[in-house]
């Protein structure tokens, strides 16, 4: 099926682990964003990419690395979890003028 | 800085109900809005589409209209249905293609 693929839909992390989400879309779209969603904050974002070879930092970047590996996929890196990354992340692709597409998200925990 | 929010955080309305959901924006300089549906636990799926230059957008029982100049949007579901109950949120894109996103209102329709 067409859309964006996340991995994993669940993770548990200690303070101070480190874990990559993946994403994947399969709609030759161009851009690609992470964004978190917190309760009663909305959606925020978090870093995202024009085009393949090129990342720029959103609203809330602190804490998270980025790759856009191909035109297919962008990852997000925790390289130190702290509590406070605790949320739940969306990755979204979109071409031009017609809006985005989301992934089904990652339900992240940091105890 | 690009704000949105939307009126009213949540809503309850008996099954059959037309209703109303708000979104306002500060900055009028959008280039599209979205209309976003989240089911608990789930990630976003796009509505409607309303390009900076369209006035209104029509999918079955959802109408979304746009009026840039006074940075207000409205989705009008009609006919309400249990099935609609999700959390509604509206985004804006500005000419950087970076969307802001309103804190969503919670619609609970009451069979």
């Amino acid at each position: 099926n067409a859309g964006v693929t996340q991995t994993p839909k669940f993770q548990v992390l200690k303070t101070g682990q480190s874990m990559t989400l993946q994403c994947a879309q399969d709609m030759n779209h161009n851009s690609m964003y992470w964004y978190r969603q917190d309760p009663g904050m909305g959606l925020r974002l978090i870093y995202y990419s024009a085009s393949e070879g090129t990342t720029d930092k959103g609203e809330v970047p602190n804490g998270y690395n980025v790759s856009r590996l191909n035109k297919r996929e962008f990852s997000l890196r925790l390289e130190s979890a702290a509590p406070s990354q605790t949320s739940v992340y969306f990755c979204a692709s979109q071409y031009d003028i017609y809006g985005y597409t989301f992934g089904s998200g990652t339900r992240l925990t940091v105890v | 800085k690009q704000e949105v929010t939307q009126i009213p955080a949540a809503l309850s309305v008996p099954e059959g109900e037309n209703l109303v959901l708000n979104c306002s924006f500060t900055d009028s300089a959008i280039y599209n809005l979205q209309w976003f549906r989240q089911d608990p636990g789930k990630g976003l799926t796009s509505l409607l589409l309303i390009q900076s230059s369209q006035r209104e957008q029509t999918s079955g029982r959802l109408n979304a209209s746009l009026d840039k100049s006074s940075g207000r949007s409205t989705l009008y579901i009609a006919a309400s249905q249990p099935g609609d109950s999700a959390t509604y949120l509206c985004a804006v894109t500005d000419y950087g293609q970076n969307f802001v996103f309103g804190p969503g209102t919670r619609l609970s329709v009451l069979p």
